[in-house]
């Protein structure tokens, strides 16, 4: 399976600033995800990174809050705006194949609590 | 209604015990099914797709039975190396994937 880099691993920020998580794959992968997963719950599905165009949000998610880009095939980025304590959780990307019956491999998550 | 629904657990259960979880879903046109393990403070890793005949890697056994809509897995001779969340995934033609919440498993000494 791909080999998912995630940086950073784990960030402590102040309220009110920003931080953008990067997701890199050792080749060109058809899908990419982001998750958010808090303590104690199952994965929650944040965007759907589309290469060269608009990441698909979902409910509960906007862009503004959670802006996101896929320049190429192995390559996503997803920044935290504006952060509050709410927003204190682990980040997953995931990738997957086209197919319906690829499963998705995860990034190792970035740790991220906000003071 | 959720789409995947799976035991809450938290299932304790001695070593060399033989313990399993199920996982029923709501939609009859779901595609392909996975099972995930996923360690304290880390990321989901595949344990094993599951396929329509059932199929085993070692001491588990995955199953789906699409009539009742669930899947299931059994893991035998549990070992202390198995405590772990597992998590069921369904996902459909739309390239969609739907977590359940996760079953909590510890093996005890």
């Amino acid at each position: 399976s791909a080999v998912i880099s995630q940086k950073p691993s784990r960030d402590i920020c102040q309220r009110g600033t920003s931080l953008t998580i990067q997701c890199q794959v050792d080749s060109q992968v058809t899908m990419m995800f982001w998750y958010r997963q808090q303590p104690g719950q199952s994965l929650t599905l944040i965007a759907t990174a589309n290469q060269g165009s608009e990441a698909t949000y979902e409910s509960g998610f906007v862009i503004d809050k959670f802006p996101i880009s896929r320049p190429n095939l192995t390559f996503s980025t997803l920044t935290v705006s504006n952060m509050s304590p709410e927003d204190s959780s682990i980040y997953l990307c995931s990738v997957a194949g086209g197919g319906s019956n690829q499963p998705q491999h995860f990034g190792d998550g970035t740790r991220l609590s906000i003071l | 209604r959720k789409e995947v629904e799976q035991d809450p657990g938290p299932f304790n259960v001695p070593e060399g015990a033989t313990v399993a979880f199920n996982c029923t879903y709501s939609n009859s046109a779901s595609q392909s099914f996975f099972w995930y393990r996923q360690d304290c403070r880390k990321e989901p890793k595949l344990l094993m797709s599951v396929y329509s005949s059932g199929n085993e890697d070692g001491r588990f056994t995955a199953q789906l039975n699409r009539a009742s809509q669930y899947i299931s897995l059994l893991i035998r001779d549990s070992k202390l190396s198995d405590s772990a969340t597992y998590l069921c995934v369904v996902s459909n033609t739309g390239n969609q994937f739907y977590f359940g919440t996760g079953t909590s498993l510890t093996v005890i000494p």
